[in-house]
Formats: C-alpha cells, sequence, structure tokens
C-alpha cells in the first residue's frame, strides 16, 4: 500500500525567510511518481512537480526547489525567500505506474507567510 | 474559460437527498478523475474514467455513489441518500493522457457539498 506522510501540519514564517516543507512516502512499486500540488485559498490545485521514481536530480525552478531522496524515502520541497503569495496549503503525492493519476495525497502543509 | 469547470460551486442538501455534481474537463482531455477532500484533509481518490469508461472505482466508498460520462466528456458525481458524513468538497480533475508519465492533471475548484 501507498502512504504520504507530511509531518507538518502547519508553519508560519516572515516574509523573505527560506522554508522546507517535509514529505516521506511508502511504497513497494519500483516505479512510482511524485508531485506537490498547491491549494491556495481559492481552492484549486495547483500543480508544481512531478518526479519519477528514476530521476533522483533535484530540480530548481525560480524560488522553488526539490530534494529527492530514495534513501530516505523523501522529497522535500524548498521556497527560497518566501513571499506572502506562497500563503497556502501544500500537497505532497504519490502514484504509481499503473494507477494512472488516481494519486494519494498526504494531509498537507499549510504555510502561512507574514509581511 | 479554458480550465476544468465544476457546478454547482456550493450545494447545501438535507440528509437523505439526492445530489448531482458535474464536472466540464478541459476540451479534449480524455482522462477525467473524481476526489473527495474533506477538512482539514487531502484530497481522496474516488473514481477514473478513460473515455467512457470507468477505469478504476475503487475509491468509491459505497453503493450511494455512482459517476458517469456518458459521451467521453462531461462527467456527473451522483449521490443517493445523502448522509452529513458526505459533506466535503467535491474534486474534478482532468489529464490529455491517462498516466503521470506524461502529461499534468488539472483540477477544477471543486464543488462544496454540505448535508444538513
Amino acid at each position: 500500500a501507498q502512504k504520504v506522510t507530511q509531518a507538518q501540519t502547519e508553519i508560519s514564517v516572515v516574509e523573505k525567510e527560506d522554508v522546507t516543507l517535509d514529505c516521506v512516502y511508502e511504497t513497494r512499486d519500483t516505479t512510482y511518481y511524485l508531485f506537490w500540488y498547491k491549494q491556495p485559498p481559492s481552492g484549486e490545485l495547483v500543480f508544481l512537480i512531478r518526479r519519477n521514481s528514476f530521476d533522483e536530480q533535484n530540480e530548481i525552478s525560480g524560488r522553488y526547489s526539490w530534494n529527492f531522496q530514495k534513501s530516505t524515502s523523501s522529497f522535500n520541497f524548498t521556497i527560497t525567500a518566501s513571499q506572502v503569495v506562497d500563503s497556502a496549503v501544500y500537497f505532497c503525492a504519490l502514484s504509481d505506474d499503473l494507477s494512472g493519476y488516481a494519486l494519494n495525497f498526504g494531509k498537507g502543509t499549510s504555510l502561512l507567510v507574514t509581511p | 474559460g479554458a480550465g476544468v469547470s465544476q457546478t454547482p460551486s456550493n450545494k447545501v442538501t438535507e440528509k437523505g437527498k439526492y445530489v448531482e455534481l458535474r464536472c466540464d474537463p478541459i476540451s479534449g482531455h480524455t482522462a477525467l478523475y473524481w476526489y473527495r477532500q474533506s477538512l482539514g484533509q487531502g484530497p481522496e481518490f474516488l473514481i477514473y474514467f478513460q473515455g467512457t469508461g470507468a477505469a478504476d472505482d475503487s475509491g468509491l466508498p459505497n453503493d450511494r455513489f455512482f459517476a458517469v460520462r456518458p459521451e467521453g466528456s462531461v462527467s456527473t458525481l451522483k449521490i443517493q441518500r445523502t448522509e452529513r458524513g458526505d459533506s466535503a468538497v467535491y474534486l474534478c480533475a482532468s489529464s490529455l493522457t491517462a498516466g503521470p508519465n506524461t502529461g499534468e492533471l488539472f483540477f477544477g475548484e471543486g464543488s462544496r457539498l454540505t448535508v444538513l
């Protein structure tokens, strides 16, 4: 069975601070996909990144970066120089190769960035 | 608009009533997904359509829940004899292809269902 754990329920930072959101996953599959989604107050889930299990390269996109480590089953997300607009709930999710987009989501981490 | 459209955005009903929630996916997307998100939780997978057929309905909680996609585009999630525990935001999503190896999953803003 697949499982995603986001241990941090809520994080509060001051603008311009760096913040890391943790994600730990469990799966027996050798081929799987990891995702991060952002859910602003409007409610619509916004795709941030997809990573497959064979690609352990870290990725950077602007102020966002992701650290994928299979050895610790973690896929952590760092926001550098946080901004108020980053305030949202962030979800980590997992899928196997056969389930399409039947994603297993974590419970989410609510990030509040204050001026 | 060009995104996934869901109606109604809010629905309040009484326990025991029948409810229909509609999803209009992005044009040309063959795969359509329904998720349910309870307060303070992550989305929970319900059912997935590839074209007109339900490819995976393993997430439907019981036989009161049913979904259709008769022409391979618009989908309707139907809930019979609603219970207070059905209260949640029901999210619809679509993707160009079936799997995460290609393409991105696009979500709608959801239909908030409240059962009194």
